[in-house]
C-alpha cells in the first residue's frame, strides 16, 4: 500500500484567490496523479505529474489555472489558480504502487465563496 | 480513448440481500480492472481487482466477474451489511504506463 497526505485537508477562499494543495508519499513514486472530485460525481483526473518533467493535463484542464510542481519523487503541489465557485471540489492527488494499484490521498475540500 | 459505464447510479438493498453492481468498458486492449469503495467523506480505497486472464475473483463476501468477448465486468456484494453503505467506482487500464478510467460511481445503500 502507499501512505499518502495532503495538506490542506479543507479550505475556504475567497474568489480571485489562489489555493496551493500538498501531497506526500511514504515513498518514491515516479507517476502521481490529481484528481477532482466534485459533490456526488466521479473522479476526473486534472493531471499526471512525473517528477523532472512538465505535467501532463488532461482535456479541459490547463498549466494557468491548475499550475503542478514535482520537486522529488515523493512530494508534489497543485495550485488552484484564480478560484472561482465553481472550483468548489475535493482534490484528491494518487499514486501508483504494485504495477497498476492506485493509491489516493484523503483529499483537500475546497470551497469558494 | 477508453470509456467506462457504470449501473446503476444508484442502488438499495436490505441488509442481507446481495449487490450487483455492472461496468462495461470499450477498449479491447484493456486489461485491468479494479474496485474502488468510497465511504462518506473519505478517500477512495482498493476493495478488489481483476486481470483479464481470470473471469473471477473472490475475496469474503466480495467478488468480480469478467466477461472479456463482453467487454463487462460486476461485482458481487453478499451478505450486504450496513458498513457496506458507500460509493462504488468501477475503473478500466491497459496497465503499464496507461492511467484507469473510471465509471461514474454507484451509491449503494443497505438499509438495517
Amino acid at each position: 500500500s502507499a501512505v499518502i497526505s495532503q495538506k490542506p485537508s479543507r479550505d475556504i477562499c475567497q474568489r480571485g484567490t489562489s489555493l496551493t494543495i500538498q501531497c506526500q508519499v511514504d515513498s518514491q513514486v515516479t507517476m502521481m496523479f490529481w484528481y477532482r472530485q466534485q459533490p456526488g460525481q466521479s473522479l476526473t483526473l486534472i493531471a499526471t505529474a512525473n517528477q523532472g518533467s512538465e505535467a501532463t493535463y488532461e482535456s479541459g484542464f490547463v498549466i494557468d489555472k491548475f499550475p503542478i510542481s514535482r520537486p522529488n519523487l515523493t512530494f508534489s503541489t497543485l495550485t488552484v489558480s484564480n478560484l472561482s465557485p465553481e472550483d468548489s471540489s475535493i482534490y484528491l492527488c494518487s499514486v501508483w504502487r504494485d504495477q497498476e494499484t492506485q493509491y489516493f490521498g484523503p483529499g483537500t475540500r475546497l470551497l469558494v465563496l | 480513448g477508453e470509456n467506462v459505464e457504470q449501473h446503476p447510479s444508484t442502488l438499495s438493498v436490505q441488509e442481507g440481500d446481495s449487490a450487483v453492481i455492472k461496468c462495461t468498458y470499450s477498449d479491447s486492449a484493456s486489461n485491468y480492472f479494479p474496485w474502488y469503495k468510497q465511504e462518506l467523506g473519505k478517500r477512495p480505497q482498493l476493495i478488489i481487482d481483476i486481470r483479464s486472464n481470470v473471469g473471477e475473483k473472490k475475496d469474503q463476501r466480495i467478488a468480480v466477474t469478467l466477461n472479456k468477448t463482453a467487454k463487462h465486468f460486476s461485482l458481487h456484494i453478499t451478505e450486504t451489511q450496513p458498513e457496506d453503505s458507500a460509493v462504488y467506482f468501477c475503473a478500466a487500464s491497459k496497465g503499464g504506463s496507461y492511467i484507469p478510467t473510471f465509471g461514474r460511481g454507484t451509491s449503494l445503500v443497505v438499509h438495517p
